[in-house]
């Protein structure tokens, strides 16, 4: 599975926009860009995948650029219950072998 | 449909003592991972087990470590003669196959006294 690189950490204002960037160069044609996310002392939670076409759903949306090298996960309208650490992890889904390789992520610091 | 379920929450033993992490995945699924996290790091994966078989213990520490899902109950980590290293959160994560998503637990919270 390719590597990835996140910023260590981040704040966002309340209500704002949160943008987290996510680099994947060495990304593979058949490797997957995933998005979970830890809440403090919390089991890790699925957001959102996308393979090469932007994503959206309830939670949030997946940029990913047209060379697959880096994607974007975009929290609309961050809230204090968004402060979290985000992974971002590129690999294979296959359907009888899909552990998730996570990385150290972005520490997402939502302010009032 | 209930969540990804693991007792219990938190865990006390004593170096030397067995300590037994149990995980009942979600309904209908029929893959669970065990993942752990120890103080200040990162999630590390351990075993991914379909009912009945072990498919990757790549992340499995060679002694004292097991995990077993049985075709009837949970999900059982196993961890002979605890030592204070392993004190971590475990986590469980369950999934029906063929699909993206895992599903997470809550984590048990072991201390090695």
């Amino acid at each position: 599975d390719a590597k990835t690189t996140q910023p260590p950490s981040m704040d966002c204002a309340e209500g704002r926009a949160a943008n987290l960037p996510c680099n994947h160069s060495t990304i593979s044609g058949n490797e997957y860009v995933y998005w979970y996310r830890q809440i403090h002392s919390q089991g890790p939670q699925y957001i959102i995948h996308g393979l090469k076409n932007n994503e959206t759903n309830e939670m949030a949306s997946l940029i990913i650029t047209e060379d697959r090298k880096s994607s974007t996960l975009i929290l609309p309208h961050a809230t204090l219950r968004d402060t979290a650490v985000y992974y971002c992890i590129v690999r294979v889904a296959r359907t009888s072998y899909d552990k998730v390789i996570f990385g150290p992520g972005t520490s997402l610091s939502v302010i009032p | 449909n209930a969540g990804v379920m693991q007792n219990p929450r938190h865990l006390v033993r004593r170096r030397g003592q067995e300590a037994r992490l149990r995980c009942s995945p979600m309904k209908g699924h029929s893959h669970v991972y065990w993942y752990r996290q120890l103080p200040e790091e990162g999630l590390k994966f351990m075993v991914y087990l379909q009912k009945e078989n072990i498919i990757d213990e790549s992340g499995m520490p060679k002694e004292r470590f097991s995990a077993e899902f049985p075709k009837e109950g949970p999900s059982i980590l196993r961890i002979q003669q605890v030592v204070r290293g392993d004190s971590a959160a475990y986590f469980c994560a369950s999934s029906p196959g063929g699909v993206h998503e895992q599903y997470f637990g809550p984590g048990t919270r072991l201390t090695v006294t």
